[in-house]
Formats: C-alpha cells, sequence, structure tokens
C-alpha cells in the first residue's frame, strides 16, 4: 500500500494528557498538511510542511500543539495536555508541488476521543 | 479569504439515475483549484476530480464529471449513472495557488448522499 498511512486510527485518552499521531506520506510526495474535522463540518487546516521547513500554521494550533517533519519524510502531531474540545478527526495529506495541480491524497484519520 | 458554500445537507438518489451536487466558491485569486472529495463512513477522504481555473474544459473521471461555471463560480458535481457504494459524504474544497502558498484547502460542510435500490 503507497498510500498516506496514519497511526493510530483511534486514540482515547484523559483530559490533561499528551497525545502523540504520527503520518507517513506518499513517498516523493514534498508536502505534508495536517487538518482538523469535527462532526458535522468539512476539514480545517492547521499546519502544512515542505520537506522539513514548517511552511503555515493555522490560528487553529494554539500553543498545546506541536508538529514536526524530521528528515522531510514521515510527521507528528503532538497535542499537550488534551482537551475535551480536542476530541475530533486528525487528517494528514500529501502532495507533489511540481505541477498546478497539487493534488493532495488524504489518509484515514485518527479520531481522538478526550474523555 | 476563500469560501466554499455547499447548500444541500443531504441528497438521494435512486441507483442508476444520476445526480448533482452543488457547490458555489468565492475567492480574490485569479489562479485556483476546485476540488471533491468522498468521504465515506470509514472516514478516509478519497479524491474524486480536479478543475484548474484556467481549465477550458470541465473535468471528467469515470462517472464523475464537474459542471464548472466561472463566472457564476460554481464547480458542481455530477455522478452518473448511481450506485449504491457512492452513498457517503462529498466535500467541495479549493486552494489558491499553490506557487505562491496558498496551498491548504478551503472546505465545505459537505453533502449526505444516499442512493436508494
Amino acid at each position: 500500500d503507497t498510500g498516506v498511512s496514519q497511526d493510530p486510527r483511534h486514540k482515547i485518552t484523559k483530559r490533561g494528557q499528551n497525545v502523540t499521531f504520527r503520518c507517513d506520506p506518499i513517498s516523493e510526495h514534498n508536502r505534508l498538511y495536517w487538518y482538523r474535522q469535527t462532526l458535522g463540518q468539512g476539514p480545517e487546516f492547521l499546519t502544512y510542511f515542505q520537506n522539513e521547513a514548517q511552511l503555515e500554521k493555522s490560528r487553529l494550533l494554539s500553543d498545546r500543539f506541536s508538529a514536526e517533519r524530521p528528515k522531510g519524510s514521515f510527521s507528528t502531531l503532538e497535542i499537550q495536555r488534551t482537551e475535551q474540545g480536542d476530541s475530533a478527526m486528525y487528517l494528514c495529506a500529501s502532495s507533489l508541488v511540481r505541477t498546478g495541480e497539487n493534488i493532495q491524497y488524504f489518509g484515514a484519520g485518527t479520531r481522538l476521543s478526550v474523555l | 479569504a476563500q469560501k466554499i458554500t455547499q447548500t444541500q445537507p443531504g441528497m438521494f438518489v435512486q441507483e442508476k439515475e444520476a445526480v448533482t451536487l452543488d457547490c458555489t466558491y468565492d475567492t480574490s485569486d485569479q489562479s485556483y483549484g476546485l476540488f471533491w472529495y468522498k468521504q465515506p463512513s470509514s472516514g478516509e477522504m478519497i479524491f474524486l476530480i480536479y478543475q484548474g481555473s484556467y481549465d477550458e474544459q470541465n473535468a471528467t473521471e469515470g462517472r464523475y464529471s464537474l459542471n464548472f461555471q466561472k463566472a457564476r463560480k460554481s464547480a458542481n458535481l455530477v455522478i452518473s449513472a448511481s450506485q449504491l457504494g457512492d452513498s457517503a459524504m462529498y466535500f467541495c474544497a479549493m486552494r489558491g495557488n499553490p506557487f505562491s502558498g496558498n496551498t491548504p484547502l478551503v472546505f465545505g460542510k459537505g453533502t449526505r448522499l444516499s442512493v436508494i435500490a
């Protein structure tokens, strides 16, 4: 399978705990994105990387959120001191910016439940 | 700022019939891209079709076609010969010029399509 892979698929945690999600993009894709999707809404952009550089962060990304993409390969999204409002689906996508299309391909997501 | 509006929260279609899902957009960018994604109950966002703002012809991918009307700022998805497996949420999305950094996708709220046997 050469698609975008996300791990874990589901995470249940208690309020105040830290959680970390991993995303493995399609190989040779140079851009990697994180989105958050709450129930009944479309995904909302959080942040994206080009290779290892984090180029943009949404104002949705509070200080408790941090993302990394070491060596421009996989990426991690960490949420510190989780709150119930963090409960959502976290989606990762990757794309290759070489043509004008820049189509983003998504993983299956990590569903976070904060109790 | 970019905005996507999907006015149909839910749609029903008979199996083997065609259905149109509406999408209007707003942007001040001259160069932009429009996308449709399908999200089954499993949660994965599946890319369906892409239309560039400078493409003169409407995009088609198998049973999917995008009815692009630039002056009206609409990008409706047409699904022909609906199948039971087409039942899912459908999201319209757009992004600006990727070479000027306007890469993140902006999504609408989605339309839930139910195909009836």
